[in-house]
Order: C-alpha cells, then sequence, then structure tokens
C-alpha cells in the first residue's frame, strides 16, 4: 500500500481479554515503531524493530505486552489481559532509514477497555 | 521518560499571525524533528534538522535549532485556519538505539 496500515481501527473490549494490534508498514522500510498516545498526551516509545536486529522493548509497559515482526514486515502488538489503563491509541511508523529517517505513521488503533 | 518539551501547551492565534512554539530536550541528539498531527489522526513529519545544522525552513515553516542551549523553535508565518493541529518534537538521541523520542505537544488554535 501506499501508506502505513493498521487494523483495526478501532477497538473495544473487557478487562481481562486479550487484544492483537496488527500494523502493515510502507513496503521496503526496515524501521517499525509502536507508540501508545492516551487521550491529549503525547507519544509514548513502547517498541522498535531494525531490519533483523534484535528488538528495543525498553518501552514496554509490562510483561503483558509483547510485539513481534514476522519476515521483517508485518507486526503484530499483542496486549494479554488488559486493564483499564491499557486504554489509548496505538500508532504505528515506519521508516526507510531507521536511525535518522522521517517517521510514517498510520492512523492509529483505538483501544478501548470497559 | 521523556526527553522533548513543548511550550507553550497550548497556543491560540488569529488567522495570519505567526506562531512560535519552542521544545526542550536533555540529551545530545543526532537530529531533531517536528510533526503535526491533526485531531483524530496520526502524525505527519514536517521538518527535520541535524545536529549540525542551525536552521531550516520549509514553505512557510522555519525550524531553528541550539545545540548549546538544547532546544529548537518551529515557527509558522502566516497561520492559516487549516493549521490547527498539536505540534510535536522529537529527538533522536546520540546514545540511542535508533527510537525516536517525542515530547508533550503543543496544541495550536488559528482562528479564522
Amino acid at each position: 500500500g501506499a501508506g502505513v496500515s493498521q487494523s483495526p481501527s478501532n477497538k473495544v473490549t473487557e478487562k481481562g481479554k486479550d487484544v492483537e494490534l496488527r500494523c502493515d508498514p510502507i513496503s521496503g522500510h526496515t524501521a517499525l515503531y509502536w507508540y501508545r498516545q492516551s487521550l491529549g498526551q503525547g507519544l509514548e516509545f513502547l517498541i522498535y524493530f531494525q531490519g533483523n536486529s534484535a528488538p528495543d522493548k525498553s518501552g514496554l509497559p509490562s510483561d503483558r505486552f509483547s510485539a513481534e515482526r514476522t519476515g521483517g514486515s508485518v507486526s503484530t502488538l499483542t496486549i494479554q489481559r488488559t486493564q483499564q489503563e491499557d486504554s489509548a491509541v496505538y500508532l504505528c511508523a515506519s521508516s526507510l532509514e531507521g536511525l535518522t529517517g522521517e517517521l510514517f505513521f498510520g492512523e492509529g488503533s483505538r483501544l478501548t477497555v470497559l | 521518560s521523556q526527553q522533548g518539551e513543548e511550550d507553550p501547551q497550548a497556543l491560540s492565534i488569529q488567522e495570519g499571525e505567526n506562531a512560535t512554539m519552542n521544545c526542550s530536550y536533555k540529551t545530545s541528539i543526532n537530529n531533531l524533528q517536528w510533526y503535526r498531527q491533526n485531531s483524530g489522526r496520526g502524525l505527519v513529519h514536517l521538518i527535520l534538522i541535524r545536529s549540525n545544522e542551525r536552521e531550516k525552513h520549509s514553505g512557510r515553516l522555519r525550524v531553528t535549532l541550539d545545540t548549546s542551549k538544547k532546544s529548537s523553535s518551529l515557527l509558522i508565518t502566516a497561520s492559516r485556519a487549516a493549521d490547527t493541529a498539536s505540534y510535536f518534537c522529537a529527538t533522536d538521541r546520540s546514545s540511542n538505539t535508533g527510537k525516536l523520542i517525542f515530547g508533550q505537544g503543543t496544541t495550536l488554535q488559528v482562528k479564522p
């Protein structure tokens, strides 16, 4: 596709359920990022994938959060046993250059945990 | 922890006026980027300035970088109602693995 695609765009779930959020980056982009944005706030870094290197998971807030990137392309962010404080917009971005490049963002997945 | 901090948090101006937003950061950086976010949308890249650059222009945007003060400013000249959005600075720390750290953003409202 022409841009970064995220799905679902909206997800409402009950506390304790697991959710999976998907990100399809721009073809050929080697770097992929996940950020979380709470209402009216800035972006909180979660995880960063660069090529075949080990991902930088330093931003994941707890062990309920995990992410993988298959075949260097599509990424899935999984949140297990969701809590109400997990409610936020989860933004994915990809970059051609990795370290210094411009990020291209998807529209985000809005997660609401009831 | 947040690397960039923008001020003001909110700014309201009339169409045609200039808007200035500031960003301060804490550690040495490779580059600093500015992004714009319309309500409910993803972020869009505006401009990137490298640590060895002091000023950069793009259309009605002017970005300055002062590495001695660890600060940057984004100036939007002759603002339009369509410039209404949130603006974020993001830094790529020189010691990091490539992750971009964002500030809290400045919400700009341009009144027609």
